[in-house]
């Protein structure tokens, strides 16, 4: 079954840090690039980083550029994206979402979520 | 940055109604243009790709149309399992941006 799964969401102060995670199976991970949307509580879907399938390329949204950062495991299956810095505006469920050949969202995890608040 | 506009922004239809929605680019983005249907506490789900290329797996009634900047996505004879809320996306330039999205009642 083709399927993501993240996980590592929580409440966290603001400043804190936290590390998502997305771990993938079903499928050949090292060949797909991997994307994070993110959807605030009652609010629409916002692309967030990529990374390339070998992990040589990535790129962010201007609003978590410099504080999220993302890597990837091929051997595992497995993708993370570091939160750093973390403003009460990244309260979000964070979904990792596979890419096809055409740039499509094929695949979507269930989502993790992340509430920033003091 | 590509914004992209949809409408409406709510529709309200009964079964059996054809909806349509629109969605706007700010630039030429070719065919690069996915749509989304999601429901509530649902992860978001693909319906068509590339304007106008259906999922896999996806019923029929859903079709895509448009290129360049302005696109469509149809439901011929909506059903009451499609109350739910659309988003397009742009994949022609990052950062990937989507629409506001256009939630669909059924009445």
């Amino acid at each position: 079954q083709v399927q993501l799964v993240e996980s590592g969401g929580g409440v966290v102060q603001p400043g804190r840090s936290l590390r998502l995670s997305c771990a993938a199976s079903g499928f050949t991970f090292s060949i797909y690039a991997i994307h994070w949307v993110r959807q605030a509580p009652g609010k629409g879907l916002e692309w967030v980083a990529v990374m390339t399938y070998d992990g040589s390329i990535q790129l962010y949204a201007d609003s978590v550029k410099g504080r999220f950062t993302m890597s990837r495991d091929n051997s595992n299956n497995i993708l993370y994206l570091q939160l750093n810095n973390l403003r009460a505006d990244d309260t979000a469920l964070y979904y990792c979402a596979r890419v096809d050949g055409v740039g499509a969202f094929d695949i979507w995890g269930q989502g993790t979520m992340v509430t920033v608040s003091s | 940055e590509i914004v992209l506009t949809q409408s409406p922004d709510f529709q309200s239809v009964t079964p059996k109604d054809k909806v349509t929605i629109t969605c706007r680019a700010s630039q030429d983005i070719g065919n690069s243009l996915n749509w989304y249907q999601q429901k509530p506490d649902q992860s978001p789900k693909l319906l068509i790709k590339y304007a106008s290329q259906s999922f896999s797996g996806v019923p029929s009634r859903f079709s895509g149309s448009g290129s360049g900047t302005d696109f469509t996505l149809t439901i011929d004879s909506l059903e009451a399992e499609d109350a739910a809320t659309y988003y397009c996306h742009q994949s022609s330039r990052f950062p990937w941006t989507f629409g506001q999205g256009t939630k669909v009642e059924i009445k």
